[in-house]
């Protein structure tokens, strides 16, 4: 157990509207990282952190915000959210001593 | 940039019987390879990794993987299947970031049924 929850766990939304997720970890990891997962593809990373206010882009950012002001908390935006990130999203960190990512239960998202 | 292709995207097997998930992957440098199980509505659980040394590694619940850097493979194995391993798998590359850190990219899993 790796410490990490995410919230909402699900969430319904309409189209063009904000949605923000949040994953709050516990191990106080440096790297932390949102992934999207949908049928087909995987798992894909959207962006990822590697320390406070410290982020990057992964393969599939487009339309898709982060930020990072506490080392426990990674926050997820979607600005204006559409039916394509219709989704089940994954937060992990990454052990350091391990080299090891550790994902937490996932949140499903729904936009009609 | 690096890739993972796991060709195979179901696999159904007779409890007790032995299985074989293949991985092949593509990056440039050494990788660090992973799987990974996910039950039904669960997240991901960590298998197995390699990144250096003996290339037979061995992980929880029975599961074993092979890295074969001239077939750019890492295949999972597991010698007698349980019902309960029916799940879906997936394999992972690591690329090391600049600065620590690594960042993962994965194949789009295999899906294990278990017949009784």
């Amino acid at each position: 157990d790796a410490g990490i929850t995410q919230s909402p766990r699900h969430k319904v939304t309409e189209t063009g509207t904000p949605v923000t997720l949040r994953c709050h970890q516990t191990e106080n990891h440096r790297y932390m990282y949102w992934y999207r997962q949908d049928p087909g593809h995987g798992l894909r990373l959207i962006h990822y952190s590697y320390g406070v206010k410290d982020t990057d882009k992964g393969e599939v950012s487009d339309g898709y915000s982060v930020s990072r002001s506490k080392t426990e908390d990674f926050l997820l935006t979607l600005e204006s959210a559409t039916s394509s990130q219709t989704s089940v999203y994954f937060c992990a960190t990454l052990s350091g001593g391990t080299d090891t990512q550790y994902f937490g239960p996932g949140t499903r998202l729904t936009v009609l | 940039a690096q890739s993972v292709t796991q060709p195979d995207i179901h696999i159904t097997v007779s409890e007790g019987a032995s299985l074989e998930l293949r991985c092949n992957y593509s990056y440039g440098a050494t990788p660090y390879l992973f799987w990974y199980v996910q039950s039904p509505g669960q997240g991901l659980q960590l298998l197995l990794k390699y990144f250096s040394g003996d290339t037979l590694v061995q992980g929880i619940k029975g599961f074993e993987a092979e890295f074969k850097r001239s077939q750019s493979s890492f295949n999972l194995r597991k010698p007698s299947v349980h019902w309960s391993d029916a799940a879906e798998y997936f394999c992972a590359v690591g690329a090391v970031l600049t600065g620590g850190g690594n960042k993962l990219t994965f194949g789009t899993g295999t899906q294990l049924k278990v017949e009784l």
